[in-house]
C-alpha cells in the first residue's frame, strides 16, 4: 500500500514570508511519481509539478521550489515571498502501482495543507 | 483552465434519488478518472476508464457506476443517494492508460448536496 502524509493541516503566514509545505510518502515501488496540486477557494484542482523517483534535483519555478529527498521519502514545497493569491489547499500525491488489470496506477493524495496568506 | 469540463457545477437532490455527473476529457486524452472529495475522507479515487474500458477501481460503492462513451466523455451515476454522498466529485483525464508517468488534469468538479 502507498501513503502520503501532510502533517501540517493549516498554516498562516504574513504576505512576503517564505513558507514550506511538508510531504512525506510511503511506497514499496522503486519507480514512482510525485505530484503537487493546488486547490484555491474556487474549488478546482490545479496541477503544479510532477517529479519522478529517479530525479532528485531540486526544481524552481518562479516563486515555487520543490525539494525531493529520497533518503527521507520527502517532497517538500516552498513558496518564496508568499502572496495572497497563494492562499489555497495544497495536495501532495503519489502514483505507484495498484495493479488491477492492464498495468494501471492509482494516484494517492495526502489530506492537504491549507495555506492562508494574510495581507 | 485544464481543458477538462464537468457538468453540472452544482447539484442538489434528495436521499434515495439518482443523479448523473458528466465529464469531457481534454482533447486527445484517453483516460478518465473519477474522484470523490469529502471533508472526512479527503480525495478518494473511485474508478478509471481508458478508451471506453474500465481500467481500475478504487473505493467505489456498488450504488455508484460509471461508463466512458465512444466520444470519450464519461458519466458517473450515483443511485440510492444517502446524506453521506454529499461531496465534491472530480473528473480527471490523462493522455495514456494511467501508467505511473501520466499526469492527471482535473476538471472544476461537481458539488453534490444530498438533503
Amino acid at each position: 500500500a502507498q501513503k502520503v502524509t501532510q502533517a501540517q493541516t493549516e498554516i498562516s503566514v504574513v504576505e512576503k514570508e517564505d513558507v514550506t509545505l511538508d510531504c512525506v510518502y510511503e511506497t514499496r515501488d522503486t519507480t514512482y511519481y510525485l505530484f503537487w496540486y493546488k486547490q484555491p477557494p474556487s474549488g478546482e484542482l490545479v496541477f503544479l509539478i510532477r517529479r519522478n523517483s529517479f530525479d532528485e534535483q531540486n526544481e524552481i519555478s518562479g516563486r515555487y521550489s520543490w525539494n525531493f529527498q529520497k533518503s527521507t521519502s520527502s517532497f517538500n514545497f516552498t513558496i518564496t515571498a508568499s502572496q495572497v493569491v497563494d492562499s489555497a489547499v495544497y495536495f501532495c500525491a503519489l502514483s505507484g502501482a495498484l495493479y488491477s488489470g492492464a498495468g494501471s496506477y492509482q494516484l494517492t493524495f495526502g489530506k492537504g495543507t491549507k495555506l492562508s496568506v494574510i495581507p | 483552465d485544464s481543458g477538462v469540463t464537468q457538468t453540472p457545477k452544482h447539484l442538489i437532490t434528495a436521499t434515495g434519488q439518482r443523479v448523473t455527473l458528466r465529464c469531457s476529457p481534454r482533447s486527445g486524452d484517453l483516460s478518465v478518472y473519477w474522484y470523490q472529495q469529502s471533508l472526512d475522507q479527503g480525495l478518494q479515487f473511485l474508478i478509471q476508464y481508458y478508451n471506453g474500458e474500465e481500467r481500475a477501481k478504487g473505493n467505489i460503492l456498488e450504488r455508484f457506476s460509471a461508463q466512458q462513451f465512444p466520444d470519450l466523455h464519461s458519466e458517473l451515476n450515483l443511485s440510492s443517494l444517502e446524506l453521506g454522498d454529499s461531496a465534491l466529485y472530480f473528473c480527471a483525464s490523462s493522455v495514456d492508460g494511467g501508467g505511473f508517468t501520466d499526469t492527471q488534469y482535473f476538471g472544476p468538479g461537481t458539488r453534490l448536496t444530498v438533503l
